[in-house]
């Protein structure tokens, strides 16, 4: 099983460039996140998807944008890149969020540098 | 709204040494409690986990009790290894209005040394 795959796992930009973080997971999920790790500061929810053409806001959702066209993808959309978006980001999924049991299947992640 | 709270690390051991790394939590319910762990270069992944109060969570030698008359879920190891060595992550899943929640505390990095 690959899990939850998220591609690149580097990426440096330069202030205002755009791009698009990959996220894909093949168990079927419902349920999808994307978090941003800065050192010190644990996990911050970004967005969440519940299910295909459904999203929603986390914490600290300024400056991204995402979609959910398929039950495996959600990808994460990063538009006029500032430095205050170094960070290294994290996508996740679980089957339901009815629960409070299920655990969370973590991507290994994607360091960005904005330089 | 919740909260959850870890010590600071790093926290630095020798091999064999005993384990313990705080984690307090608030919550308006009653929450399901877990401990990730995350190695070097990787994605966090379910160390342990505790649904309801009194419950403990087992994995790998690590253990949790979920308390909730001190609201806490402090990870205890007996003999740490040092493929231990990890950024430890405890968290909180709470149903609200606005669906399952889960609130990360900021980690704890241990070093296990020979």
């Amino acid at each position: 099983n690959a899990g939850v795959t998220q591609t690149p796992k580097f990426r440096i930009l330069k202030i205002g460039q755009s791009m698009t973080l990959q996220c894909a997971q093949d168990m079927n999920h419902n349920y999808m996140y994307w978090y941003r790790q800065d050192p010190g500061m644990g996990l911050k929810l970004i967005y969440y998807s519940v299910g295909a053409g459904i999203t929603d806001k986390g914490e600290v959702p300024n400056g991204y944008n995402v979609s959910r066209s398929t039950t495996e993808d959600f990808p994460l959309r990063l538009e006029l890149a500032a430095p205050s978006q170094t960070s290294v980001y994290f996508c996740a999924s679980r089957r339901s969020g009815t629960t409070t049991n299920e655990k969370l299947f973590f991507g290994s992640g994607t360091q960005l540098s904005v330089l | 709204g919740d909260s959850v709270t870890q010590m600071e690390g790093p926290v630095t051991l020798s091999e064999e040494a005993f384990l313990t790394i705080n984690c307090t939590y608030t919550a308006t319910g009653y929450p399901s409690l877990f401990w990730y762990v995350q190695y070097p270069g990787e994605g966090l992944q379910l160390l342990l986990k505790a649904t309801k109060a009194d419950d403990k969570g087992s994995n790998k030698g690590f253990e949790a009790t979920y308390r909730k008359e001190t609201t806490s879920f402090h990870l205890e190891k007996g003999s740490v290894q040092v493929s231990d060595s990890a950024v430890y992550f405890c968290a909180l899943s709470e149903l609200t209005g606005g669906g399952n929640k889960l609130t990360f505390g900021t980690g704890t990095q241990l070093k296990v040394e020979l």
